[in-house]
């Protein structure tokens, strides 16, 4: 079975560009989180979704944007890009949700978007 | 909130020795997840162990093993019989059970092992 998968591979955007990043779940995970990787940092926590609805927010300003789809692909949408967005994008789905702790998220190679 | 705290930037070990990889974590959260993921140089996050904080017994996966030892809230990562391919970022995470259920990493420590 085909892991999670996103595109594009790289990106390199210039200051003030808006950028969109998709993502597809393992196939029956209704979960997508997304995650902002700066260079030599552990990943920060950007979106939650389940089952199309937004279940959490990170700390990031309103130029961070998601959506899921019912087919469960998400896409992160970044506007107004600043130097400071430069990361590794990461995406990760899961299976559950609801009253479980356990909730493995299995990731994406990753987005490594580059803004001039 | 959570935190999480890992205080070995990097870490050399021997091929063929064992090797701990440290976490400690904060969380008010009465019950919570504790994860290793480790990232290679490609970049993919690769989940390794999960540890749940009402397991009473420490959490093995192969080669790798979790000390949890909850009343120090530390979640330490016990390679054993390192291996070349082993070399990477690790990733000690952990998440709760109020609010959502996203994970909080630390910030890692590259592992490098030496033939």
């Amino acid at each position: 079975d085909a892991g999670v998968t996103q595109s594009p591979t790289h990106l390199i955007k210039t200051r003030g560009q808006q950028v969109t990043l998709r993502c597809s779940p393992i196939s029956g995970h209704k979960s997508v989180s997304w995650y902002q990787q700066v260079l030599g940092q552990g990943p920060q926590f950007i979106f939650q979704y389940y089952e199309k609805e937004e279940r959490g927010r990170g700390n990031f300003p309103d130029r961070f944007s998601a959506r899921q789809f019912p087919n469960y692909s998400s896409e992160l949408n970044v506007n107004a890009l600043l130097l400071g967005d430069s990361a590794l994008y990461l995406c990760a789905s899961s299976l559950a949700w609801g009253d479980r702790v356990y909730n493995e998220q299995f990731f994406g190679p990753g987005t490594r978007l580059t803004v001039l | 909130a959570q935190k999480i705290t890992q205080t070995q930037p990097g870490m050399f070990v021997q091929e063929k020795e064992a090797v701990t990889l440290d976490c400690t974590y904060d969380t008010s959260d009465p019950s919570y997840g504790l994860f290793w993921y480790k990232q290679p140089s490609s970049g993919e996050m690769i989940f390794l162990i999960y540890q749940g904080s009402y397991d009473q017994q420490n959490a093995t996966e192969g080669r790798y093993s979790l000390n949890f030892q909850k009343a120090r809230k530390s979640a330490n990562l016990v390679i054993s019989a390192s291996q070349l391919g082993d070399s990477a970022m690790y990733f000690c995470a952990m998440n709760g059970d109020t609010g959502r259920r996203a994970l909080t990493f630390g910030s890692g420590t590259r592992l490098q092992v030496q033939p």
